[in-house]
């Protein structure tokens, strides 16, 4: 069966620079989750859509940001990155909003240097 | 305030013996779902078990069951006859459904089987 499908799967990146993460999530899935989680932390919960549309925001910084694209992918933008950026980005999907399934990714993991 | 607490120290379990991961949880949504998430080392979020807010009886997956006591909130997993390769970091998570949807994690309990 298809899974959600992250890329990267590892990205190094300098200070100050921009990274692009990329989701496809399941097919027929219109909702997309993203976390982040650092070292030894539990899943930190960033921006999520429904059918295209942003549904929700948590705690993602300024820097960031995140669209769902027709094809239902998804794709988060991070720019002017920092030390404290490096976790692992997980996107999950669910097939509608309050369903019983949330699958996710195998993630990126981010290393800022 | 956090909403999903998961307060176990790391745990030791023998190989072919039952473990019981605690999850404990708080919400005024009337309509919730819980789940339960397993990461091992290499990093990625296995999904385990769902219960919902409504469902009359436990939730069972193989050799998962959560153990939920709504008026306790309380939403415990329960691994029968561990394996090795059940070592593992796992997450509870909640989504409220008249909320903001969103998956809420507790900070996991870690799970080390010994043969």
């Amino acid at each position: 069966a298809a899974g959600v499908i992250q890329s990267p799967r590892h990205l190094i990146k300098e200070k100050r620079e921009t990274a692009t993460l990329k989701c496809y999530p399941i097919p027929r899935h219109d909702t997309v989750y993203w976390y982040q989680q650092g070292p030894g932390q539990d899943p930190q919960f960033l921006i999520s859509f429904y059918e295209k549309m942003q549904s929700d925001k948590g705690s993602i910084p300024d820097r960031f940001s995140a669209q769902q694209f027709s094809d239902y992918h998804s794709e988060l933008n991070m720019s002017s990155l920092e030390l404290g950026d490096s976790a692992l980005y997980f996107c999950a999907s669910s097939p509608r909003t309050g369903d019983t399934e949330a699958f996710f990714g195998q993630g990126t993991r981010l290393t800022v240097v | 305030a956090q909403k999903i607490t998961q307060t176990q120290p790391g745990m030791f379990v023998q190989e072919k013996e039952a473990v019981t991961l605690d999850c404990t949880y708080d919400t005024s949504d009337p309509s919730y779902g819980l789940f339960w998430y397993k990461q091992p080392s290499s990093g990625e979020m296995i999904f385990l078990i769902y219960q919902g807010s409504y469902d009359q009886q436990n939730a069972t997956e193989g050799r998962y069951s959560l153990n939920f006591q709504k008026a306790r909130k309380s939403a415990n997993l329960v691994i029968s006859a561990s394996q090795l390769g059940d070592s593992a970091m796992y997450f509870c998570a909640m989504r409220e459904v008249y909320g903001n949807n969103r998956l809420a994690f507790g900070k996991g309990n870690q799970v080390v089987v010994i043969p």
